[in-house]
């Protein structure tokens, strides 16, 4: 059964930090990866999602990359903002049951002015 | 722009009552997604829907229906609401084609007193 896991559970850091989330999974045989953000009380917002045939995926300050072989993911987060203080989830889509997403538990990331 | 709407952001209701959480979406996408997430359980599927009328039990079903009589209209229904279904829900949706991003609404806080 794939498992997901995000260490750490909580990262606080000062403004203007580059900083890495990790990701990691159990099963390699996954279709893709996607990072999403939760503002506290609210739903989901997509980030990043990278397909298994890929290595990485950018998007402004982000950059999320992929080893499948080695179950892991980070998500890179330059010149970190308060603006970005909210929880970061990955989650897998298995290869079999690709529509399926099987999630982290995320990582509370606070960023101090 | 993507737009998953959920009917009630914040909702209470008492055990024993069906209870009924809607949720909408106007990208025409084939797939819905109900989760619910608890602290320190992460984000758990409980049901999805890969087209009208159509349903799958995910991870977590017991306690819980669902309807999808129309395309962008997914349904969850608590049968007879107990204390231990008090949770944030959240319900997404995606294109069928495997590996396409999941949408997220705001979500519904429940509470069963």
């Amino acid at each position: 059964k794939q498992e997901v896991t995000q260490i750490p559970a909580a990262l606080s850091v000062p403004e203007g930090e580059n900083l890495v989330l990790n990701c990691s999974f159990t099963d390699s045989a996954i279709y893709n990866l996607q990072w999403f953000r939760q503002d506290p009380g609210k739903g989901l917002t997509s980030l990043l999602l990278i397909q298994s045939s890929q290595r990485e995926q950018t998007s402004g300050r982000l950059n999320a990359s992929l080893d499948k072989s080695s179950g892991r993911s980070t998500l890179y987060i330059a010149a970190s903002q308060p603006g970005d203080s909210a929880t970061y989830l990955c989650a897998v889509s298995p290869s079999q049951g690709a529509q399926k997403l099987v999630f982290g538990q995320g990582t509370r990331l606070t960023i101090n002015p | 722009d993507v737009k998953v709407t959920q009917s009630s952001r914040y909702l209470v209701k008492r055990t024993g009552e069906k209870v009924f959480l809607e949720c909408v979406q106007d990208m025409d996408h084939e797939n819905m997604f109900w989760y619910r997430q608890d602290p320190g359980l992460g984000l758990r599927l409980i049901y999805f829907s890969y087209d009208v009328k159509m349903k799958e039990k995910g991870d977590i079903p017991e306690g819980y229906s669902v309807s999808r009589e129309k395309k962008e209209r997914f349904s969850l229904i608590l049968e007879s609401a107990s204390t231990n279904q008090t949770s944030m829900y959240l319900c997404a949706s995606s294109l069928y084609r495997v590996g396409q991003p999941q949408h997220f609404g705001d979500g519904t806080r429940l509470s069963i007193l």
